[in-house]
């Protein structure tokens, strides 16, 4: 597609509830992040994709936060038992390449319109 | 971990103004990157300026590899300029953004 396009724009969850959320990158972008964006904060990091492979993980707050890429291509970021400090917009990036790529291409980071996650 | 800075946190201007957005950083990067979020939340790619000059009409940044910082040059501004502006770095190989907490600017009519 023409951008990053995530799913839903928002959403309303009950305190326990599941959620999935969802990014469609760039059509041909190899690395995928996720990143999460409290009230008046800088984004933060939560999870990259190479491809299908989850490279790293390192910034998801809880075992309740799972995401995943199947085929390389569109990714969905899930919580579950949602909690109230889960309540944040939740970008997606994707770029051409990884900064480690050796076939070319730009690291440069493109995003989504985000989802705005609040639990009640 | 690295340290990202951003100065000023706020700046409010009169229309037509010029500005100076600075991004300091604390270790060598492999890649910058300026946005602009607008008030629906969208994060607007300004510049990927890893060093150098780049210009985009009223917009230009310069990024000192060697010092660590970037500025980000705003002129003649608009009321459409308004939001929140933030820098971003890349370290390491595999890609992730560290954001600063940005500048959040308001043009006035």
């Amino acid at each position: 597609g023409a951008g990053v396009s995530q799913s839903p724009r928002y959403k309303v969850a009950k305190r326990g509830q599941d959620v999935a959320l969802r990014c469609d990158p760039i059509s041909g972008h190899v690395s995928l992040f996720w990143y999460q964006q409290a009230l008046g904060q800088g984004p933060e990091f939560l999870t990259y994709f190479q491809n299908e492979a989850q490279l790293d993980k390192s910034g998801l707050p809880s075992d309740r936060f799972f995401a995943e890429r199947p085929e390389g291509s569109v990714s969905t970021l899930k919580i579950q038992r949602t909690q109230q400090e889960d309540s944040a917009v939740y970008l997606c990036a994707s770029s051409l390449r990884s900064g480690q790529g050796v076939d070319g291409g730009s690291t440069e980071a493109f995003f989504g319109q985000g989802t705005r996650l609040t639990v009640v | 971990g690295i340290q990202v800075e951003q100065s000023p946190p706020d700046l409010i201007l009169q229309e037509g103004a010029n500005s100076t957005l600075r991004c300091n950083f604390s270790d060598s990067v492999n890649n910058l990157q300026w946005f602009h979020q607008n008030p629906w939340g969208q994060l607007i790619n300004l510049f990927y300026i890893p060093s150098g000059t780049k210009q985009n009409g009223r917009l230009s940044a310069t990024t000192v590899a060697t010092e660590r910082y970037s500025l980000l040059y705003i002129s003649s501004s608009q009321t459409t300029d308004s939001g929140v502006y933030f820098c971003a770095v890349m370290r390491g190989s595999q890609g992730n953004l560290i954001f600063g907490k940005g500048t959040k600017l308001s043009v006035k009519p």
